[in-house]
């Protein structure tokens, strides 16, 4: 089944949030291998952190990523108005599978 | 440059199949998989199948399995997928990414938007 993220969060500019998502201890729990992606609407996913929290060269260190258990966390510190987005996090799982998404939180910058 | 490129919308039948082509270009296509992942209209994200662009090797969704075909041609670095025996279940938007393996996808195509209806 698919990880567990909040529908949605928000926060004003420069403000900081943190986006949870929990899963088992067949995916985030027993791997370091949580992958977050930010998508804007009618857009493709791209990839903000992999591997619990190491960002892409390309991505704001205003991004970073954490894990405890079985739940990793994105924050997004200093919010800029183009960070709303959807973001969802991704973890390889043990079941058979190979890798499940969150459903999904959608961030408004207020 | 380096991106994907996928083809472009497809509108089918109940019962009918769709291949769906993914274009790279700007890196050197063997040295990484390929995942195919849908998005439902308003709806997340769902990993439906990886292929090995090195040696051709698959892993698929279970629910996926009996209805996906993934090929690649390393002659023009793209890689297909095909789905069967479409349901109106399966509109959706089908994305491929680069895969560099457990649930890292760095490189997404654009998307393709299939349809499925009567």
């Amino acid at each position: 089944s698919a990880l567990t993220q909040p529908a949605s969060v928000s926060g004003s500019p420069g403000q900081s949030i943190t986006i949870s998502c929990t899963g088992s201890s067949s995916d985030i729990g027993a791997f370091n291998y949580v992958s977050w992606y930010q998508q804007h609407p009618g857009k493709a996913p791209t990839l903000m952190i992999f591997e619990v929290s190491n960002r892409p060269s390309r991505v704001s260190d205003r991004f970073s990523g954490s894990k405890s258990g079985n739940t990793a966390s994105l924050t997004i510190s200093g919010l800029h108005t183009e960070d709303e987005a959807d973001y969802y996090c991704s973890s390889y799982t043990s079941t058979g599978t190979y890798v499940i998404f969150g459903g999904g939180t959608k961030l408004t910058v207020l | 440059q380096v991106q994907l490129v996928q083809s472009g919308t497809g509108v089918k039948k109940p019962g009918a199949s769709v291949k769906v082509s993914c274009k790279a270009s700007g890196y050197t296509f063997t040295n990484y998989g390929i995942s195919w992942v849908r998005q439902a209209h308003g709806q997340g994200l769902e990993w439906v199948a990886w292929v090995s662009t090195y040696n051709g090797n698959t892993n698929f969704a279970q629910r996926f399995k009996d209805r996906v075909t993934m090929t690649t041609d390393t002659s023009t670095s793209t890689a297909y997928m095909e789905l069967k025996s479409l349901r109106s279940d399966d509109t959706a938007v089908y994305f491929c990414a680069r895969d560099r393996g457990s649930s890292l996808f760095d490189l997404w195509g654009q998307g393709t938007q299939v349809t499925v209806s009567s």
